[in-house]
């Protein structure tokens, strides 16, 4: 079965720092692209983070740029957003999404997601 | 960044009904748009990519369509397990994955 679980996150005030990890399991994780998206009830569905297959091309939000970080560790089928000058408005909710084509057709998998809360 | 207008925001529809949701682009994407749906509580979950292809696993009464610009999801006969928020996502641009504003559809 393909899962993605996250966790690490919570509470954390403004300027603070929180890690989020996601863990994978039931395919091969190397092979896909990862993503970290967000989901506030103000801005929808905001994507912040990418990571091709290998980690040696990574993308970040405008937003986001210079305060996070996304790496992945493909031996411990693993992936990590670590987000540092924390704002209010980073609050939402953290999905790990992994995507792309196979010999299947395309796959696309997300995790359950995981409640970040930047408050005072 | 490329930005996604769906349209209607929300709708209400009977068991039975045929409807269709509309997703345009601001600039040109091919066919690289997918269509998703979340529930309340839930992740969401991928029903059409490559904008006509239907995901493996999801009923034939989804389907997609456009290329370009200009797409829409369809649902013929509407199921009650099909209510929730339906959003398209363009995968264009890797470095810039953007999503629509979601459709909620409601079971009358």
């Amino acid at each position: 079965e393909v899962k993605l679980v996250e966790s690490g996150g919570g509470l954390v005030q403004p300027g603070g720092s929180l890690r989020l990890s996601c863990a994978a399991s039931g395919f091969p994780f190397s092979k896909y692209e990862m993503n970290w998206i967000r989901q506030t009830p103000g801005k929808g569905l905001q994507w912040v983070a990418y990571s091709s297959p290998t980690g040696g091309t990574i993308y970040y939000a405008d937003s986001v740029k210079g305060r996070f970080s996304i790496s992945r560790d493909n031996d411990k089928q693993s992936l990590s957003l670590q987000m540092n000058s924390l704002r209010p408005e980073d609050a939402g909710v953290y999905y790990c999404m992994g995507r792309g084509y196979d010999r299947s057709g395309y796959f696309d998998s997300w995790g359950q997601g995981i409640r970040v809360t930047v408050s005072s | 960044d490329i930005q996604l207008t769906q349209s209607p925001s929300s709708l209400s529809a009977s068991i039975g009904d045929s409807l269709t949701i509309t997703c345009r682009a601001s600039q040109m994407i091919d066919f690289y748009l997918n269509w998703y749906l979340q529930k309340p509580g839930e992740a969401p979950k991928l029903l059409i990519y490559a904008a006509s292809r239907l995901q493996s696993g999801v009923p034939s009464r989804f389907s997609g369509g456009g290329s370009g610009t200009d797409f829409s999801l369809t649902i013929s006969g509407l199921q009650a397990d099909d209510f929730g928020v339906y959003f398209c996502q363009q995968i264009h641009t890797i470095s810039a994955l953007t999503f629509g504003g979601g459709t909620k559809v409601e079971i009358k």
